[in-house]
């Protein structure tokens, strides 16, 4: 158990629907990372916050959409969904920026029908 | 573009046998990491390397990096079935991680 905890586990929506994903960072962690893994695309890094602020963006779409609370939790909200936006979604933390020690969450796996 | 490439892409070793996994990438990077998926389950972070010529290691795997020749290699020395699993390596760049398509090991007694 990373202590990184991820809700729900698994989603089924519909295409054009909206679902918000939520993660819980270690305690102590500041920084959380959303990634998405497809047997299509493999591991692809979306965004980054750091301590409520947006840290860095990767290959994330225009209808996806993340944010840090104060209390450090993330949600990654995914707007407008495709057939192709079935995956993964896992999201990790760590104590500082980059070039710390990442631990990942158990993943939400969502599926669009 | 930044491309990194992992191979083999698929590896089936016998028990106590040693093989190494590479990860080549394009782009200069001194951030290099490591990952282990099991079937199923989420990323275990294996080794960080921050630097030229870091090396670390854990057990029966050991993981360097060449930032000069932009490689990183995963050894493994006397394999054990506990290690199957698929293995990912992945390189920072400005604070955008890309990941390699991954390794799956297979160990066989």
């Amino acid at each position: 158990d990373s202590g990184v905890t991820q809700t729900p586990k698994h989603l089924i929506t519909a295409t054009g629907q909206r679902v918000t994903l939520r993660c819980s960072p270690r305690s102590g962690d500041l920084s959380v990372y959303w990634y998405q893994q497809s047997l299509d695309q493999g591991l692809q890094f979306l965004i980054q916050y750091y301590n409520g602020e947006e840290r860095a963006k990767g290959n994330i779409l225009e209808r996806f959409s993340a944010q840090q609370f104060p209390d450090l939790h993330s949600e990654l909200n995914l707007s407008s969904l495709e057939l192709g936006d079935s995956a993964l979604y896992f999201c990790a933390s760590s104590v500082g920026g980059n070039g710390n020690e990442q631990f990942f969450g158990p993943g939400t796996r969502l599926t669009v029908l | 573009e930044l491309k990194v490439e992992q191979n083999p892409l698929f590896l089936s070793m016998q028990e106590g046998k040693n093989y190494t996994i590479y990860c080549n990438y394009s782009t200069t990077s001194d951030r290099l990491y490591w990952y282990r998926q099991d079937p199923g389950k989420s990323l275990e972070s294996l080794f960080v390397l921050l630097s030229n010529g870091a090396v670390k290691q854990e057990g029966r795997l050991m993981a360097s990096l060449d930032t000069k020749a932009r490689l990183s290699t995963l050894h493994i020395t006397a394999a054990v079935h506990d290690l199957s699993a698929t293995y990912f390596c992945a390189v920072d760049i400005a604070n955008d991680m890309r990941f390699g398509a991954g390794t799956r090991l297979t160990v066989k007694p």
